[in-house]
């Protein structure tokens, strides 16, 4: 069964601090991993991906994930945090044919000024 | 480019009612649409997933006849809850992919519903 994990429901950092997001995934065969980031009552937008080759990944607004298959993880990360950062950042993967997306439990990140 | 709209962002009805909400890729033709239901502070519940001119495939527990998805068109899936609930207060989001086996998947704004 494939399975996506986010460690911790809430990070908290102050602005111009390193923001760390953690997702881990289960996976039987090689995965397509996701992050997105959803304001209050919006959708979902795309912050990167990654389908194959170069496993460190950037994406929009200056953020980056590694994945790594030996460690099953794909953490996202942005250097410095600013307060428009503040908003719900999901993990997901595409697994199988089915090419259904499996979210993680999501993770509310708050930037303190 | 690719952008998905739908509509409305917000309803209101009255239980006993029903209320459809449209899934709308603007600038592509998508072969496949999913809608999710999203309840406050967690994650997304994939309920069902749509192909331009055939039936839609439910996931488990959801019930088929209490939401009803019609995919008519290659722009367009229409999510219709049946005979609404309060209990089917919540926030739903579509997504749409522009051609099958694409693992990137493109959102709309999302429908809050309120049943009251």
């Amino acid at each position: 069964a494939q399975s996506v994990t986010q460690l911790g429901s809430h990070v908290s950092v102050s602005e111009g601090a390193l923001v760390l997001l953690r997702c881990n995934y289960s996976s039987s065969v090689p995965p397509y991993l996701f992050w997105y980031v959803q304001y209050p009552n919006q959708g979902l937008q795309l912050l990167l991906k990654y389908t194959t080759g170069a496993t460190l990944v950037k994406g929009i607004n200056g953020f980056e994930a590694e994945f790594k298959k030996s460690e099953t993880s794909f953490h996202l990360t942005k250097p410095s945090a600013h307060m428009s950062d503040a908003a719900e950042y999901f993990c997901a993967l595409v697994g199988d044919s089915s090419y259904k997306l499996i979210f993680g439990s999501g993770t509310r990140l708050l930037v303190r000024p | 480019g690719a952008v998905v709209s739908q509509h409305p962002s917000w309803v209101i009805c009255k239980s006993g009612t029903s209320v459809k909400i449209e899934c709308r890729s603007l600038d592509f033709q998508a072969t496949t649409m999913f809608w999710y239901r999203q309840f406050p502070k967690q994650s997304l519940m994939l309920m069902a997933t749509s192909n331009e001119g055939s039936k839609a495939t439910y996931e488990q527990g959801v019930e088929k006849d209490k939401f009803l998805i019609n995919h008519a068109s290659l722009t367009l899936s229409t999510l219709t809850v049946t005979s609404a609930h309060p209990e089917d207060s919540s926030f739903y989001i579509c997504s749409a992919s522009r051609r099958t086996g694409e693992t990137e998947a493109f959102f709309g704004q999302g429908t809050r519903l309120t049943v009251v």
